[in-house]
């Protein structure tokens, strides 16, 4: 595998599932993050993990819970969504540099996600 | 913070003519510069970017864009489109020194190609 997978592509789930979306990136970088792409909409960004510590959580409800075991890995967990949590969700990773700041961020091809 | 303006959220043109999609950004620092694409239901690919030196910054599908330091502009061009080109194009622009690399989208512009 190369550059950022995520898995599944597609999910359906009920208000009252509980399912997590995977984000792997094989690029070495030190950052990743978790963005919501809604129609209509500009894209949100929802979560930021720099070398496995969240650093930036921008208001997203609790029913969203993030985890990064390690740098390769991160982890969206979903509980008790709704209807208008349905989105694209993608992964990005990037290599920080500190304050030297950071160059692009690569996507991952995202999950469909359909709460019915 | 930065902020990013696409100006047109869509634009229609005919294969093989010129298109140019707009992008204006504002920030109290200096900016690297990003124009990523998107195709029906996949991820954001890098189409190019600016970090320094040359303001005219070629990339990938044959797309240029040159950066305005003046106009705070950063409008993304191709001399002659192609039906393969239609897809969403997201502009976003990143705080040098900011750390994480933060990165603030614009709402970004279909561009659709007709035959």
């Amino acid at each position: 595998e190369t550059g950022v997978t995520q898995t599944p592509r597609h999910l359906v789930m009920g208000m009252t599932n509980k399912k997590s979306l995977k984000c792997e990136q094989h690029l070495g970088h030190n950052a990743m993050y978790w963005y919501k792409q809604s129609a209509k909409k500009p894209l949100e960004l929802m979560f930021v993990y720099s070398l496995e510590e969240r650093v930036e959580n921008n208001s997203v409800p609790s029913r969203f819970s993030p985890e990064c075991p390690n740098s390769s890995h991160l982890f969206l967990h979903l509980h008790t969504l709704q209807p208008e949590d349905s989105a694209l969700y993608l992964c990005a990773s990037s290599q920080d540099y500190g304050t030297s700041g950071s160059y692009e961020q690569f996507f991952g091809p995202g999950t469909r996600l359909t709460v019915l | 913070a930065q902020s990013v303006t696409q100006l047109d959220s869509q634009v229609p043109v005919f294969e093989e003519a010129p298109v140019e999609l707009r992008c204006n950004y504002s920030s109290s620092v200096s900016v690297y510069l990003f124009w990523y694409v998107q195709y029906p239901n996949q991820g954001l690919q890098l189409l190019l970017k600016y970090l320094s030196g040359s303001t005219l910054v070629k990339g990938i599908n044959g797309f240029e864009a040159e950066f305005n330091k003046s106009q705070t502009s950063f409008h993304l061009r191709k001399p002659s489109v192609h039906i393969s080109d239609t897809a969403e194009y997201f502009c976003a622009v990143s705080g040098r020194g900011s750390t994480l690399g933060r990165l603030y989208f614009g709402r970004g512009t279909q561009l659709t190609v007709w035959p």
